[in-house]
């Protein structure tokens, strides 16, 4: 069985800030990790993923995210934001071995502050 | 390239009644899954189809139900309509599962009432 935590259920920063949203995974075996945005009124869209390649993930839009295994965690991060960041950021980790059904976190909302 | 079409966008049923949601996937996706989002359970997975054939269900009552056809045109449909059926429902479908990511659509949003 595989789980997803992510702390916090907001994060406020103030453009310009360092975002740092936080994700933390349960998995039996080796797991791929996604960081998925989601705007008003719209679907979900991929912005970076971890197939057991590098650990360090570039995405789009000037985020990337670290794997690391010691920690079961897959933290995404952008050095600076910008108001149009504001959004609802999910962490999902799904079983390569298994059925490939990813399971999502229950989100975070990026709020900026001008 | 088109994206993940969903139709229609917004739908309003009464309870008790029946519901039909289409997703047509990118050209060359194959697998097609359907999601749940509410605020009170998150996204919570429904089935995914794969060449005409379900391959992957989710924990939801018969009522929910899908299929796909022969060119990975994907429908669900919601029989017995309940209040809390109302939510955001998702298309994804990605090449041929989801370990690489999907490309989800804009959702179809179904109140009941």
């Amino acid at each position: 069985a595989q789980s997803v935590t992510q702390l916090g259920s907001h994060v406020s920063v103030s453009e310009g800030a360092l975002v740092l949203l936080r994700c933390n995974y349960s998995s039996s075996v080796p797991p791929y990790l996604f960081w998925y945005v989601q705007y008003p009124n719209q679907g979900l869209q991929l912005l970076l993923k971890y197939t057991s390649a590098a650990t360090l993930v570039k995405g789009i839009n000037g985020f990337e995210a670290e794997f690391k295994k010691s920690e079961t965690s897959f933290h995404l991060t952008k050095p600076s934001a910008h108001m149009s960041d504001a959004a609802e950021y999910f962490c999902a980790v799904s079983d390569p071995g298994g059925s490939y059904i990813p399971t999502f976190g229950r989100g975070t909302s990026l709020i900026v502050h001008p | 390239k088109a994206g993940v079409t969903q139709t229609p966008r917004y739908l309003i049923k009464t309870r008790g009644q029946q519901v039909t949601l289409s997703c047509s996937p990118i050209s060359g996706h194959r697998s097609v899954s359907w999601y749940q989002q509410t605020p009170g359970q998150g996204l919570q997975f429904l089935f995914e189809y794969f060449s005409e054939t379900q391959r992957n269900k989710g924990n939801f009552p018969g009522r929910f139900s899908g299929r796909q056809f022969s060119n990975s045109r994907s429908e669900m449909n919601v029989s017995t309509l309940e209040l809390g059926d109302s939510a955001l429902y998702l298309c994804a479908s990605s090449l041929e599962s989801g370990d690489y990511g999907y490309t989800f659509g804009s959702g179809t949003r179904l109140t009941v009432v």
